[in-house]
Formats: structure tokens, sequence, C-alpha cells
């Protein structure tokens, strides 16, 4: 069965870092893109950015860049999103979702994904 | 505010249709293919169409996508009380080289 698991909910201080994991299995690690995307408390979807295990090649929302950082380890067919300095700004609902494509995105389509990893952060 | 536009809710009754509508630009819908997602109540949202108008498999034929030019449909005819959920339209925008989501419309079946 192909499916993604992410690690579990986190509760964290401003300014505190933190990474979140996505574990792959069922399907061939390196040759799909994993994405990340945020739902803050009763709102939509906001894709944040994507990897390709292959090659670590990264992409970014401009609206994440420099905000988080996206990363995996081919190894452990495990894929993260971090941060360094938290706000109260990045509680949320966190989805790791594998991206099917034939290449350049046009057809792109997020077609598993993880259960969600909650993170609130809080003074 | 999100690139691509849908009603913030719909309505119907059990066993008819619905349809939800995504409205985007030309460099979004306009060039690209749309996906749809459907999230349940506490739940990760689900892949229910893709290249517009294809089914992963296990999605029933009730669920139907279609795109014309700038916008794209989703229809749910047979309507069932499980069918209440938000549901995303998604594509690719070429212009910001990034995925994008619309806003998502709940769906009541009344």
């Amino acid at each position: 069965e192909v499916q993604l698991v992410q690690s579990g909910a986190e509760v964290k201080k401003p300014g505190e870092s933190l990474k979140i994991s996505c574990k792959a299995s069922g399907y061939t690690f390196t040759t799909y893109w994993i994405g990340w995307v945020r739902q803050m408390p009763g709102k939509g979807l906001e894709w944040m950015g994507i990897i390709f295990p292959g090659d670590f090649d990264t992409r970014y929302s401009p609206s994440f860049q420099g905000q988080v950082t996206i990363s995996a380890d081919k190894s452990i067919r495990t894929a993260y999103l971090q941060w360094s300095s938290l706000k109260a700004s990045d509680t949320a609902l966190y989805y790791c979702a594998r991206l099917q494509t034939s290449g350049d995105f046009r057809d792109e389509a997020f077609d598993i994904w993880g259960q969600g990893t909650m993170v609130t952060v809080s003074s | 505010q999100s690139v691509l536009t849908q009603p913030p809710s719909v309505s119907a009754a059990p066993g008819q249709k619905v349809t939800i509508s995504c409205s985007g630009s030309s460099s979004t819908i306009g060039s690209n293919y749309v996906s749809w997602y459907q999230q349940l109540p506490e739940t990760a949202p689900k892949l229910l169409i893709y290249d517009n108008n294809k089914r992963p498999s296990g999605i029933p034929d009730r669920f139907s996508g279609s795109k014309s030019g700038t916008s794209a449909t989703l229809d749910i005819t047979g309507l069932q009380t499980g069918d209440e959920a938000d549901y995303y339209c998604g594509t690719w925008d070429s212009s910001l080289s990034t995925v994008v989501f619309g806003g998502g419309t709940k769906l009541t079946v009344l």
C-alpha cells in the first residue's frame, strides 16, 4: 500500500526550532516529488513547496521561501519540513503529499496525502 | 485571497446534482490541467479528479470534472450525506511556478 505517515503533533514556543517528518512507503521514493501544504485553522490549502528526493531539487512558494526548509533523506524514505524560529502565525495543520506529474508540472496533482501534523506555537 | 476562485458554499438535496466552479486565468487553468480534492471533516484531502476529468481508482463516477478556457467545474450527481465536505480545485501557475489552490467550497447536503 502506498502511504505517507507523518510525525505527531507538536506544541512549541515562539522562537523555537522544529522539524516534522513524512515517511513514505509502498513506492519508489526517489521517483516522485513530495510537497508540503499548510492549512491554517478554519482556512484553505496553501502550497508551500516540493522536493524531488532523487536529486534533492527543491522548489518553494514565494510566500514560504526563506521561512521554511524542505529536505529529504533517501536512505530512510523520509521528507522533512523545518523552521529555525517559529512564530505564532505558524500554527497550522501541515500535510505532506506525493505529487504526480509527467515532468513539467502542467499536469500536477497530489495523489497521496499524509494524515497531517498539527503544529501549535504559543507562549 | 486565492489565485483560483471558488464559491464559498453550495448546497443541494440528497440525490440531486451540484456543480462547483473554479475560475482562474490564462497562466493557471488556461494553460494547465486542473485537479479536485475532497476534504471530509477532520481528515486529509483526497484526490478526486486529475488532468481535468480523470478519476483515480476507487473514485465513483458520480464525480466528474471538466474545463473550458480559464474555468473548471466539478459535478457531483446522486448526492449523498457522506459527500458533505470541503472541495478544492488546484492547478499549476505558469507565471509563479507554483501550485495554486482555490479557496475551497463547502458542500452541504440538505
